[in-house]
């Protein structure tokens, strides 16, 4: 069964810092690009960053782009998202996501971990 | 930066058939998958490659994509498939995502 379970979100103040995790069972996790997407409250679902398998592969939305940092490490099957510099618009519960195979779509996700961003 | 659009809300009764669309620009060169997402809960991939339902998905969901526009149907809503539902496409190895239609089941 897959399983993808978040941690690491909480309460931090503007321009502070936060790192994600997301511990992955289940599956070969070396073999799958894995993704970070946010949800601000009442809000729709936002695309953060991908990784592919290998961990050579990174990209960013551009909300993003230059204050986060994706990251995977496969020999302990767990995925990162190192956030730095946070804003209040960085408000949201952040899931991690697991690819299928190209063109699948992220076919499963975890339960998401919530992080505010508020002095 | 790729866009996708879609209705804010669709409203069902149960029974008929939801359809849900998703607008990009020669999004029928894409793979579109579809998300539901209920109340507190983490999304659901209920439709990939445009078309195809993932295992214990019903047959109830069902996808098309050509042209501009890609077409979630709901055939037979039931009062559980009350839900916000997402598009999503790749775009150059990002994902970019439509901003979700609420469907209501009167």
């Amino acid at each position: 069964e897959v399983q993808l379970l978040e941690s690491g979100g909480g309460l931090v103040q503007p321009g502070g810092s936060l790192r994600l995790s997301c511990a992955a069972s289940g599956f070969t996790f070396s073999s799958y690009g894995m993704s970070w997407v946010r949800q601000a409250p009442g809000k729709g679902l936002e695309w953060v960053s991908t990784i592919r398998g290998s961990g050579t592969g990174t990209y960013y939305a551009d909300s993003v782009k230059g204050r986060f940092t994706i990251s995977r490490d496969n020999s302990k099957n767990t995925l990162y998202l190192q956030m730095n510099s946070l804003r209040a618009e960085d408000t949201a519960v952040y899931y991690c996501a697991k690819e299928a195979a190209a063109g699948g779509g992220l076919d499963y996700w975890g339960q998401g971990t919530l992080v505010t961003v508020s002095s | 930066s790729y866009e996708l659009t879609q209705p804010p809300s669709v409203s069902v009764s149960p029974g008929q058939t939801a359809s849900i669309t998703c607008s990009g620009d020669k999004l029928g060169d894409k793979y579109a998958c579809w998300y539901q997402q209920k109340p507190g809960q983490s999304p659901v991939l209920v439709i990939h490659q445009d078309s195809k339902r993932p295992s214990g998905i019903p047959e109830r969901f069902s996808g098309s994509n050509s042209g501009n526009t890609a077409t979630l149907t709901i055939s037979g809503t039931q009062a559980m498939d009350e839900a916000d539902y997402y598009c999503q496409a790749w775009d150059s190895s990002t994902v970019v995502f439509g901003g979700g239609t609420k469907v209501t089941v009167l």
